[in-house]
Order: C-alpha cells, then structure tokens, then sequence
C-alpha cells in the first residue's frame, strides 16, 4: 500500500513569504494530521482533520496558519506570512478513524530566511 | 505545556548492549503510549505501543515497561544493532490528543 505523499520535500523562503504544503493520506484513511517538529524537538499537531471536518485545531496559530481537506482527501496547509520561527519539518500523517496508529509522510523541510 | 518527558537527550550503546529510553507522563488521561522511530529524513515510524491495563509488551528485540502508578514508561532495546541508530520519540494519546516527547537521538557503535 502506498505510503502518505508530501510536496515539496524542501522549500527556501524569504520572511514574511507566504508557502503551500500539499499532502495525500493512504487511500480510505479519515484522519489527517498536520505537525510542525522544530529541530530537537518531538512534533507538535496543528490541526486534525475527521473526513473533511477540523476536530482540533487549538495549537494552530490562525492569524498565519491555515489548513484544508478537500472532499475529505488531499489537504493543504499554508503560512502567510512566514516567520523565521516557522522553521521546521512539516509532517502529515493519516490513520484509518483517529487516533492509535498514525502514519506518517516524510515531512517537507521548511527554511526561512 | 510539556506533558511527555523524555530522556536521555542522547545515548551511544555499543553492539549487542540495551538501550534504555524513559518517558513520564502528566495526564492521567492518556490511555495509549506508543513509541515511534526516525531515521533522517524520514518521518517517525511506529515501532510498538502499549495500553496502561498491562505492565510490559515485547515485540522482538524491543519492550516497553510500563508503570502506572509512576505515569512512567520505557523503552528497552535488546541486543541494539547499528541499524538501531536513529531518533526514537514516546508519545501518550488521550482521545484525540498526541503529545510527543522531545526524543532521543541513539547511536549503536559497531
């Protein structure tokens, strides 16, 4: 089975930049997660998704950070404007109803400068 | 708010030692403690789980004990093997919430 798709791996950009990270969950699975892991540190969640619905959100910071699942599926997360403190690995995991078992993409590597 | 405490920050094992990684946990409320594994560049991969109604889980070379009474937990890895070395992360669930510990990055020397 294929694993959770993340583009692009890598992105440069120069502050208040805005930037658009794309992710594709193992097919049937309803749950999405996005996490920030800053360097040294375990991953932090976002935002989860159930379906097409948000079911936490509470450590999203919604004044530069949003997320979308469309039609239940693909999800976008997106910064505007970066901040250097918005340096990190972002990952995007699935599982197949929330909860236990998540499994996870291998992140995109954001820098900016 | 840091609710998952890990240590070590880092540990070298030599080949065939154990490595020992603990973690505490603050809320009663997680009911599901697994570990997760990373290699760089990856993301974490589970690697074993453990609910608090029993003590102990082995899954080959790698156990988690587990103390309730305590809201401790560790990791055991038996016989480490070079293709050990990578950063191992405990995590707690309750509902919906997953909180990570920081990590531990280990290291097998040949």
């Amino acid at each position: 089975e294929a694993g959770v798709a993340q583009s692009p791996r890598y992105k440069i950009i120069e502050k208040r930049q805005s930037v658009a990270f794309w992710c594709n969950p193992i097919s049937g699975h309803a749950t999405l997660y996005w996490y920030q892991q800053i360097l040294g540190q375990g991953p932090k969640l976002l935002i989860q998704f159930q379906n097409n619905g948000v079911v936490d959100d509470s450590q999203l910071p919604k004044d530069r950070f949003s997320a979308e699942r469309l039609k239940g599926v693909d999800s976008t997360l997106k910064i505007q404007p970066a901040k250097l403190e918005d340096s990190a690995v972002y990952l995007c995991a699935s599982s197949p109803s929330g909860g236990a078992e998540q499994f996870f993409g291998p992140g995109t590597r954001l820098t900016v400068l | 708010q840091q609710q998952v405490k890990q240590s070590p920050q880092s540990l070298i094992v030599q080949k065939g030692g154990i490595s020992i990684i603990n973690c505490a946990y603050e809320n009663t409320a997680f009911d599901y403690f697994p570990w997760y594994q990373q290699f760089p560049g990856k993301g974490p991969a589970l690697l074993i789980a453990i609910r608090p109604d029993v003590s102990e889980k082995k899954e080959g070379r790698f156990t988690i004990s587990f103390n309730k009474s305590a809201k401790q937990f560790s990791l055991h890895i038996m016989d480490s093997q070079p293709g050990d070395s990578a950063t191992y992360f405990c995590a707690a669930l309750g509902g919906h919430d997953m909180r990570f510990g920081a990590g531990t990055r280990l290291t097998v020397k040949p």
